[in-house]
C-alpha cells in the first residue's frame, strides 16, 4: 500500500521567512513524489517532482529515501506563496496517484 | 489544447438522485483518475484507469461507478446521491512510461440535499 502523510493541516509564517512543508511517505518500491499547489478556488497544478531536481518559484524539495520524507522548502516566503500544498506519491506507471491530506500556508505580510 | 475538461462545474442533486460526471482530456494520456477533495481529508482517490478498458478502486469507491469509455473519456456516476457525497470532484490524467505530470479539471462542485 502507498500513503502519503502532510503532518500539519495549517502553516502560517511572515513574509521574509523560511518556510518548510513536511511529507512523509510508505512505499515499498521507487516511488516518485510530487509537490502540487492549488490556489484559491483553482486547479491543481504541478510545482516540482524529485526526479527533475528543480526549483520552481524559489521551492525546492529533495527525496530522503532514509527519512522516507520529501519535504518543501523556500528560503524566503512571499504573499503569493499562500495556497493549499499537497504532496503526492505515484509508483510503476499507470498506477494510482497518491495525495496527502494538504498543508494550508498563508504567508502574513 | 483544452488538457482536461470536466462537466458540469456545479451541480445540486436531491438525495437519491443520480448523475453522472464526465470527464475529457485531450493530451492521449493512458491514465484517468477521479478524487473527491473535502476540507481537512486533502484528495482522496475514488478510483483510477491505467489504460483504456481497466479501472481500479481507490480509497473511497463506495457509492461510484466509472466507465474509462475510450482512451480519452472517463466517467463516474452516482447512482443513488448521498449528502456524504457533498464534495468537490476533480478529474486528472497523466501520461505513463515517462511519469509526467498529472494534469487536473477545473473540478465540479456538487451538493447533495
Amino acid at each position: 500500500a502507498q500513503r502519503v502523510t502532510q503532518p500539519e493541516k495549517l502553516l502560517s509564517v511572515f513574509k521574509g521567512a523560511p518556510v518548510e512543508l513536511k511529507c512523509n511517505y510508505s512505499y515499498s518500491g521507487s516511488p516518485e513524489l510530487f509537490w502540487y499547489v492549488q490556489y484559491s478556488r483553482q486547479r491543481l497544478q504541478l510545482l516540482l517532482r524529485h526526479i527533475s531536481r528543480e526549483s520552481i518559484k524559489g521551492f525546492t524539495a529533495d527525496l530522503n529515501k532514509g527519512e522516507t520524507s520529501f519535504h518543501l522548502k523556500k528560503p524566503f516566503a512571499q504573499e503569493e506563496d499562500s495556497a493549499m500544498y499537497y504532496c503526492a506519491l505515484s509508483g510503476a506507471s499507470g498506477s494510482r496517484l497518491t495525495f496527502g491530506e494538504g498543508t494550508q500556508l498563508t504567508v502574513n505580510p | 489544447n483544452a488538457g482536461v475538461t470536466q462537466t458540469p462545474k456545479f451541480q445540486v442533486l436531491k438525495t437519491g438522485q443520480s448523475m453522472t460526471l464526465q470527464c475529457a482530456q485531450d493530451m492521449n494520456h493512458n491514465s484517468m483518475y477521479w478524487y473527491r477533495q473535502d476540507p481537512g481529508m486533502g484528495l482522496r482517490l475514488i478510483y483510477y484507469s491505467a489504460s483504456e478498458g481497466t479501472t481500479d478502486k481507490g480509497e473511497v469507491p463506495n457509492g461510484y461507478n466509472v466507465s474509462r469509455l475510450n482512451k480519452r473519456e472517463f466517467s463516474l456516476r452516482l447512482e443513488s446521491a448521498a449528502p456524504s457525497q457533498t464534495s468537490v470532484y476533480f478529474c486528472a490524467s497523466m501520461g505513463v512510461g515517462d511519469r509526467t505530470e498529472a494534469f487536473f479539471g477545473q473540478g465540479t462542485r456538487l451538493t447533495v440535499v
